[in-house]
């Protein structure tokens, strides 16, 4: 099976700028989850979606959003970006099962200049 | 809210040494647990996990065993490799958010020199 990948895998923007993220979870998964890794804050729970519904969400500005389609891909948006937004960010996918552990992709440098 | 409390690295051994990477959590219920490791410039790869007290989770020689009573989950490896050098975090899911929110560790760098 081919697991998560995410696109682009590295991307330059200016602050004010808007940015989206793409995710395709492994085939058969339903949920996608979206991480911040920043060397100040760690790994951060954005949100996660399943059937294309937010179904938990983090502690961001709403300048984060996200969507999920009906293949189960997702995307993320920033908009107006900051230099503080600068980070890796991680899409996982899951199965349905209880206890379910999530499946991370190479994940997508973000630099905000 | 729950948390996850790792040992600060950088931890650094030598080829064929025991390791311990100290991991202590807070949650409600009984949250899922977790060991994953990050290799330079890459995404996070699952390497152990347990769902219930008692378990242990084995992956690659590293095991890990979820004490309820201490509410712990170290992770250990009796013989490093180079090879193992990376970042390792450990991570929850809890019950509340239907165990789809991992809740992570500050994590913890090893070195392991030949």
């Amino acid at each position: 099976k081919a697991g998560v990948t995410q696109t682009p895998r590295y991307l330059i923007k200016t602050r004010g700028q808007q940015v989206t993220l793409s995710c395709s979870p492994i085939s058969g998964h339903r949920s996608v989850s979206w991480y911040q890794q920043t060397p100040g804050q760690g790994l951060q729970f954005l949100f996660e979606y399943f059937s294309e519904t937010q179904r938990n969400k983090g502690n961001f500005p709403g300048r984060f959003s996200g969507r999920q389609f009906s293949n189960s891909r997702s995307e993320m948006n920033v908009s107006t970006l900051e230099l503080g937004d600068s980070a890796l960010y991680l899409c996982a996918s899951s199965g349905d099962r209880v206890g379910r552990e999530q499946y991370f992709g190479p994940g997508t440098r973000l630099t905000v200049t | 809210g729950d948390s996850v409390t790792q040992m600060e690295g950088p931890v650094t051994l030598s080829e064929e040494a025991f390791l311990t990477i100290n991991c202590t959590y807070t949650a409600t219920g009984y949250p899922s647990l977790f060991w994953y490791v990050q290799y330079p410039g890459e995404g996070l790869q699952l390497l152990l996990k347990a769902t219930k007290a008692d378990d242990k989770g084995s992956n690659k020689g590293f095991e890990a065993t979820y004490r309820k009573e201490t509410t712990s989950f170290h992770l250990e490896k009796g013989s490093v490799q180079v090879s193992d050098s990376a970042v390792y975090f450990c991570a929850l899911s809890a019950e509340n958010t239907g165990f789809q929110k991992l809740v992570f560790g500050t994590g913890t760098r090893l070195l392991v020199s030949p």
